[in-house]
């Protein structure tokens, strides 16, 4: 069974480009949620998807963030207008149920805004 | 913000076993204890979580006290693979709120 899949892994941006990072959950897996390491800094939860729905997304920048889980294929984390500031390390996890117990991470993209 | 306190970083030797703190102080009836690791350039990694009782799983065991107002993760034999962020959670809702926990360092 895959884990969780992300990419690209890397991903550099010039300031004022939009950013897709794409996060395809375990099989089976209906719940995807988004975290962001700042550099030095703690994980951040961003947003909670379900297939369809966006369910929390107290952790989002109130602009150019924006995410999506379309009923077919991988949640998309989006960010429009790069700015320096939004270099950081993107993880997406996944789960089974509505729970934030036993969340399976995947490898992260790592986003370079020059 | 975290609500759990935890050493900053903490040293172990290889093969020998390991107890990492954590302190819950906030905790509430309905709150899941959550332990996940974050190894060097990886991202976070379940590690075990419980409620009331200790958990033992093939990575680690959970001890939670019975006031649950703290809890140890015990690495039985430690590797130099387990060098990692550890982070200790509580929390009942679907996100996890991350602290800056603690950082262990395995020397062989």
């Amino acid at each position: 069974n895959a884990g969780v899949m992300q990419n690209p892994r890397h991903l550099v941006r010039r300031r004022g480009q939009e950013a897709r990072l794409r996060c395809s959950p375990m099989k089976g897996h209906s719940h995807v949620y988004w975290y962001r390491q700042l550099p030095e800094e703690g994980l951040k939860f961003m947003v909670y998807l379900q297939k369809e729905n966006i369910i929390d997304e107290s952790g989002m920048p109130k602009e150019r963030f924006s995410a999506e889980f379309p009923k077919e294929g991988p949640s998309i984390l989006r960010i429009q207008q790069v700015v320096r500031g939004d270099s950081a390390a993107y993880f997406c996890a996944s789960s089974p149920v509505r729970a934030s117990y036993e969340q399976y991470f995947g490898p992260g993209t790592r986003l370079t805004v020059t | 913000d975290a609500k759990t306190t935890q050493p900053n970083s903490m040293e172990s030797n290889e093969e020998e076993p390991v107890h990492l703190p954590c302190n819950h102080s906030t905790i509430s009836g309905t709150d899941y204890i959550h332990w996940y690791r974050q190894l060097p350039s990886q991202g976070p990694e379940y590690v075990i979580h419980g409620l009331t009782s200790n958990v033992n799983n093939r990575m680690a065991s959970l001890a939670i006290a019975e006031d649950r107002k703290s809890s140890t993760l015990i690495l039985h034999r430690a590797t130099l693979r387990d060098a990692a962020v550890y982070y200790c959670i509580d929390d009942n809702t679907d996100k996890l709120i991350f602290g800056t926990g603690t950082r262990l360092q395995v020397f062989p």
